[in-house]
């Protein structure tokens, strides 16, 4: 069964409007868990490494403004898409390392995010 | 040049045929090493997982590291149409801070 829950699996929304998507461990505590966004036949790329306790380390290139994330507790992460646009439109997955960290990761099943 | 590089495909093969497919990358120091199979508008499911160098088997599916060559590869044996998806290699330099390199992903179609 799944170990990562992700939430909502679709959103569509004006332009505008912000969007919060949660990603949840179940079962196990995460102290970490990854934010990933993939456009359409393309593969994943890493947005943010979420850390429950302190700020989220952002990758280059990624506005931190824009996506805002909260590791509010040890299995729940969430990220916040502000202001959204119609360029903001995507695939957003989450993962969270095993119970004993390391590899491999376990992703949730993605928000196709689309902004009218 | 990309970090990991995987044909994107896609490959078309009949049903029971054996499937391979492969990744190089560049980062010598990647030690994790990841197949994940993602349907279309699904999150990636892992399939393989194999530290270092070495063969791994697990049904019908088979994962090879060679670190010398910079090379991995997962072949599927007695190909199924369920078995049509995209196939993503992963790869990681460190267990501790998690974060994982993708290729493009090969997509592949199991014809009945």
């Amino acid at each position: 069964g799944a170990v990562v829950s992700q939430h909502p699996s679709r959103v569509i929304c004006k332009s505008g409007t912000s969007v919060k998507i949660e990603c949840r461990s179940l079962d196990f505590q995460a102290t970490t868990m990854f934010w990933y966004r993939q456009f359409p036949k393309q593969s994943l790329m890493l947005m943010a490494t979420s850390n429950e306790g302190s700020k989220a380390t952002y990758e280059q290139g990624v506005e931190k403004d824009k996506f805002l994330i909260n590791h509010a507790s040890l299995t729940l992460s969430t990220l916040t898409v502000t202001s959204a646009h119609p360029e903001d439109s995507s695939f957003y997955i989450c993962s969270a390392p095993p119970k004993t960290g390391g590899q491999p990761q376990h992703f949730g099943d993605g928000t196709r995010l689309s902004i009218l | 040049q990309k970090e990991v590089e995987q044909d994107p495909g896609p490959l078309s093969v009949p049903e029971g045929a054996i499937v391979s497919l492969n990744c190089t990358y560049s980062n010598s120091a990647f030690q994790y090493f990841m197949w994940y199979r993602q349907y279309s508008r699904k999150g990636p499911e892992l399939l393989m997982y194999t530290y270092s160098s070495g063969n791994k088997e697990d049904g019908r599916f088979t994962a090879q590291v060679d670190k010398s060559s910079k090379y991995i590869s997962l072949f599927i044996r007695d190909s199924q149409p369920s078995d049509s998806a995209t196939y993503l290699c992963a790869m990681s330099d460190s267990g501790n801070t998690g974060k994982l390199i993708f290729g493009q992903g090969t997509t592949l179609q199991v014809k009945p």
